[in-house]
């Protein structure tokens, strides 16, 4: 069975402080992750993915994530918050080959004080 | 390059009723999925489809279905409605791959 535990609901930081949102999965096979953000009232849009390729992956909007097998982890970060990045980030795991059902933590809703 | 599109994308419906919603993919791409986003359990898959076949159903039950048609457009239909239907359902289409999957803004459907 697949599972994404994503901890802290809330995260706040300063503009311009490092943003970092954890995901850690759980998957009996190499998995496939994401990273998707939601703004207020809009569907999903993907920031990044890893897909067993470099283990550091670049995303949109300068987001990037590390995959570690050692730590099941595959954190979010980003140097420097910015007032548009305040929204809810969800992390997700896919690991059946054919399949496209996305399994996805239960959100961190980030806030950027100004 | 048009995005993912849901219609409608507010609906409200009494208890009992039931409904369909409509998603168009990106053209192009052949897989469509179905998710259910809800305060309490968070966004749950529904079901895939691929070229007009179901190939993946999540643990929902049977009063929620989908088709495909051959142009890649997917409906989802949800009978007797409850209370507990009232959710952001939020449609994905992808190539086919367990790749990215792009998702619409979503129908917003409230049961009364």
């Amino acid at each position: 069975a697949q599972s994404v535990t994503q901890l802290g609901s809330h995260v706040s930081v300063s503009e311009g402080a490092l943003v970092l949102l954890r995901c850690n999965y759980s998957s009996s096979v190499p998995p496939y992750l994401f990273w998707y953000v939601q703004y207020p009232n809009q569907g999903l849009q993907l920031l990044l993915k890893y897909t067993s390729a470099a283990t550091l992956v670049k995303g949109i909007n300068g987001f990037e994530a590390e995959f570690k097998k050692s730590e099941t982890s595959f954190h979010l970060t980003k140097p420097s918050a910015h007032m548009s990045d305040a929204a809810e980030y969800f992390c997700a795991v896919s690991v059946r080959a054919g399949a496209n059902n996305l399994f996805f933590g239960t959100g961190t809703r980030l806030t950027v004080i100004p | 390059k048009a995005g993912v599109t849901q219609t409608p994308r507010y609906l409200i419906k009494t208890r009992g009723q039931q409904v369909t919603l409509s998603c168009s993919p990106i053209s192009g791409h052949r897989s469509v999925s179905w998710y259910q986003q809800t305060p309490g359990q968070g966004l749950q898959f529904l079901f895939e489809y691929f070229s007009e076949t179901q190939r993946n159903k999540g643990n929902f039950p049977g009063r929620f279905s989908g088709r495909q048609f051959s142009n890649s457009r997917s409906e989802m239909n949800v009978s007797t409605l409850e209370l507990g239907d009232s959710a952001l359902y939020l449609c994905a289409s992808s190539l086919g791959l367990p790749d990215e999957q792009y998702f619409g803004p979503g129908t917003r459907l409230t049961v009364t």
